[in-house]
């Protein structure tokens, strides 16, 4: 089955900082890759999503372009607020079944 | 209205005791999903249904067990709560392309 390596966190930023969350995965094939949200007390939400290799997704000022050659699928943004604070999930679908495999997730506190 | 609803949100229980979590969704999905998720461990699934008559074992479903209601309900259940099924539970839907998991808000459980 697939597998998903997230950096760990927490990762704590200044406002308008610049963000980079690494992710990468294994699979077989080439499987749509997805970025998940948690913000506090709430469910998961996707926030981006690539289907091919060098898709950019994009959504909210977050981006995370599909790598094949390294199957990674960083997610970045280049200034972070304190609303973004929460837990950012990668996600690689087409494990058996169509399932999402998740990663750990890595939680970013974004500070005044 | 949520468009994935959990019940309870929180719930305290001793060892031993069976407990049902209740999910059900108004988004008109066939498929269904249990997550389970722990502190360093990331989201891990437990019981997931792709239509009515359709149940599947995840990747954790020792202990636990689950019904297929209805389209809209899918419920889980600890047959003997122990301490380490403690953890935040989530309910996800998806349509048949598995483009995007819809979550619920979570059940809190903490078994005693």
């Amino acid at each position: 089955g697939n597998s998903v390596t997230q950096m760990e966190g927490p990762v704590t930023l200044s406002e308008e900082a610049f963000l980079t969350i690494n992710c990468t995965y294994t699979a077989t094939g080439y499987p749509s890759l997805f970025w998940y949200v948690q913000y506090p007390g709430e469910g998961l939400q996707l926030l981006l999503k690539a289907t091919k290799a060098d898709d950019k997704g994009s959504n909210k000022g977050f981006e995370a372009t599909y790598r094949k050659e390294t199957t990674s699928f960083h997610l970045e943004k280049g200034s972070v607020q304190v609303s973004d604070s929460a837990v950012y999930f990668c996600a690689p679908g087409g494990g058996g079944g169509n399932k999402l495999t998740f990663g750990t997730g890595t939680q970013l506190k974004v500070e005044l | 209205d949520a468009d994935v609803t959990q019940t309870p949100r929180n719930r305290i229980t001793k060892t031993g005791k069976r407990i049902m979590l209740e999910c059900s969704q108004t988004k008109g999905h066939d498929r269904m999903y249990w997550y389970r998720q722990d502190p360093g461990l990331g989201l891990r699934l437990i019981y997931y249904s792709f239509d009515v008559k359709d149940i599947n074992k995840g990747e954790i479903s020792d202990g636990y067990s689950v019904s297929r209601q209805a389209q809209a309900k899918f419920s889980l259940s600890l047959e003997s709560a122990i301490p380490n099924q403690t953890a935040l539970y989530f309910c996800a839907t998806s349509d048949n392309t598995y483009e995007k998991l819809f979550f619920g808000s979570g059940t809190q459980l903490s078994v005693l």
